[in-house]
């Protein structure tokens, strides 16, 4: 079965730093691009960030841009999304998403975890 | 950055009658657009890519269609399980973006 799996959510403080990781199974995770998404409370989708199969190439959002950074492990079948200076505004559910192309980046999503919460508060 | 805008923003119908959604682009995005279904509680599902491509398992009452800057998502005969949020995403260019929802609902 195609699956991906979040961890690493939680509450942070304003100004710190938390990272993300999504565990792939059921397919060759290298060929890949992967993505981060997020859902603030009662909102609607935000894209945050993407990179490609082989990890070379990377995308970002500009609220993300300088703050976040997504990296993979091709030999752990993961992507990661390292954030800092974490703000209020950065309280959402953070999914990861599969690229629907093999061999592409910024396809369409077609595989979603079911995401881990990140709040940032005092 | 490419805007994407929606509407409806909420489209009150009952079971069995048709649902056309709309999205329009800032800019032309030819026919890379693709949509989403998402249920309270549940992570999004691909419905649509590249305008009118359907996604797999994605049942033939869900058709979409468009290229330019108009797109149309049509449930031809709304079922229980399809009352929901809808998204449109455009990966013409980076960033990517999504529009900001249609909500359908029970009449």
């Amino acid at each position: 079965e195609v699956q991906l799996v979040e961890s690493g959510g939680g509450l942070v403080q304003p100004g710190g730093s938390l990272r993300l990781s999504c565990a792939a199974s059921g397919f060759t995770f290298s060929t890949y691009g992967m993505h981060w998404v997020r859902q603030a409370p009662g909102k609607g989708l935000e894209w945050v960030s993407s990179i490609s199969g082989s990890g070379d190439t990377t995308y970002s959002a500009d609220s993300a841009k300088g703050r976040f950074t997504i990296s993979r492990d091709n030999s752990k079948d993961t992507v990661y999304l390292r954030m800092y200076s974490l703000r209020a505004e950065d309280t959402a559910l953070y999914y990861c998403a599969r690229d629907s192309l093999s061999g592409s980046v910024g396809y369409a999503f077609d595989i979603w975890g079911q995401g881990t919460m990140v709040t940032v508060s005092s | 950055e490419i805007v994407l805008t929606q509407s409806p923003a909420t489209l009150s119908l009952s079971p069995g009658e048709r649902a056309t959604l709309s999205c329009r682009a800032s800019q032309s995005i030819s026919s890379y657009l693709a949509w989403y279904q998402q249920i309270p509680g549940q992570a999004p599902r691909l419905l649509i890519y590249d305008s009118s491509n359907r996604a797999t398992g994605i049942p033939a009452r869900f058709s979409g269609s468009g290229s330019g800057t108009d797109f149309t998502l049509t449930i031809s005969t709304l079922e229980p399980e399809d009352f929901a949020v809808y998204y449109c995403q455009q990966r013409s260019s980076w960033p990517l973006t999504f529009g900001q929802g249609t909500k359908v609902e029970i009449k």
